[in-house]
C-alpha cells in the first residue's frame, strides 16, 4: 500500500500564480485534510473533508479552496498564490474524526512563492 | 480555539538517557491527545496517543501522561536510541481540528 501520495514534492510559483496539489489514498478512509507547517508553528489546518461530498474550512482557510473529488483524492488550490502562502503542506487521512484516531499523513509539498 | 504550547523546543540527549517533552492546553473540552514524530523529509507519524480517561500510557520505551486538572500532558522517552533523532509534536484535540504545538527538535548523540 502507497499510504497518503501528494503530488508534486516541489513547486516554485510567481505571485499571483495558481496551482493545485493533488493528494490520493488508498486506505479507503473517510476523512482527509491539508495542514501547512511553517517554522515554528507546528501544523495548521487548512480544510478537511469528514467524507466524500462535504468540506469545511479549518484554522486558516483564506486563500485556497478545496475539492474532494471522490471517496479516494481531495485536492488543495491556490487561486492567486502569494509568498505568505510558501509552506510545506501535507495531506492526510483518517478512518474516523481528526480527534479520535490515528492521522496518515503524505511526505509533503514544499512550495515557494516568488 | 485551542492554544498547545510545547517545550522545549531542542533537546539533545546522550544515548541511552531519558528524554521528556511537556505540553499545556488551554481548552478543556480537550479529551484526545496524541504524539507525532515527523523525521527529516517525511509526514508526521502517530508514536502514542492518550485519552482523558487514561491518566498514562505506555508501549515500550515511550510513555504519555496527562493531567487534565493542570492541563498538561508529558511524552517520556527512556533509553534512547539514535533512530529516536527526530521532530516530535504534541497536539490536543478540537471540535473538527487537532492543534498542534510548536515541536522539539530531539538529538540523540552516539
Amino acid at each position: 500500500n502507497a499510504g497518503v501520495t501528494q503530488t508534486p514534492k516541489f513547486q516554485v510559483l510567481k505571485t499571483g500564480q495558481s496551482m493545485t496539489l493533488q493528494c490520493a489514498q488508498d486506505m479507503n478512509h473517510n476523512s482527509m485534510y491539508w495542514y501547512r507547517q511553517d517554522p515554528g508553528m507546528g501544523l495548521r489546518l487548512i480544510y478537511y473533508s469528514a467524507s466524500e461530498g462535504t468540506t469545511d474550512k479549518g484554522e486558516v482557510p483564506n486563500g485556497y479552496n478545496v475539492s474532494r473529488l471522490n471517496k479516494r483524492e481531495f485536492s488543495l488550490r491556490l487561486e492567486s498564490a502569494a509568498p505568505s502562502q510558501t509552506s510545506v503542506y501535507f495531506c492526510a487521512s483518517s478512518q474516523r474524526g481528526v480527534n479520535t484516531g490515528e492521522l496518515f499523513f503524505g511526505e509533503g509539498s514544499r512550495l515557494t512563492v516568488l | 480555539g485551542e492554544n498547545v504550547e510545547q517545550h522545549p523546543s531542542t533537546l539533545s540527549v546522550q544515548e541511552g538517557d531519558s528524554a521528556v517533552i511537556k505540553c499545556t492546553y488551554s481548552d478543556s473540552a480537550s479529551n484526545y491527545f496524541p504524539w507525532y514524530k515527523q523525521e527529516l523529509g517525511k509526514g508526521p507519524q502517530l508514536i502514542i496517543d492518550i485519552r482523558s480517561n487514561v491518566g498514562e500510557k505506555k508501549d515500550q520505551r515511550i510513555a504519555v501522561t496527562l493531567n487534565k486538572t493542570a492541563k498538561h500532558f508529558s511524552l517520556h522517552i527512556t533509553e534512547t536510541q539514535p533512530e529516536d533523532s527526530a521532530v516530535y509534536f504534541c497536539a490536543a484535540s478540537g471540535a473538527n481540528n487537532l492543534f498542534f504545538g510548536t515541536g522539539t527538535r530531539l538529538t540523540v548523540i552516539p
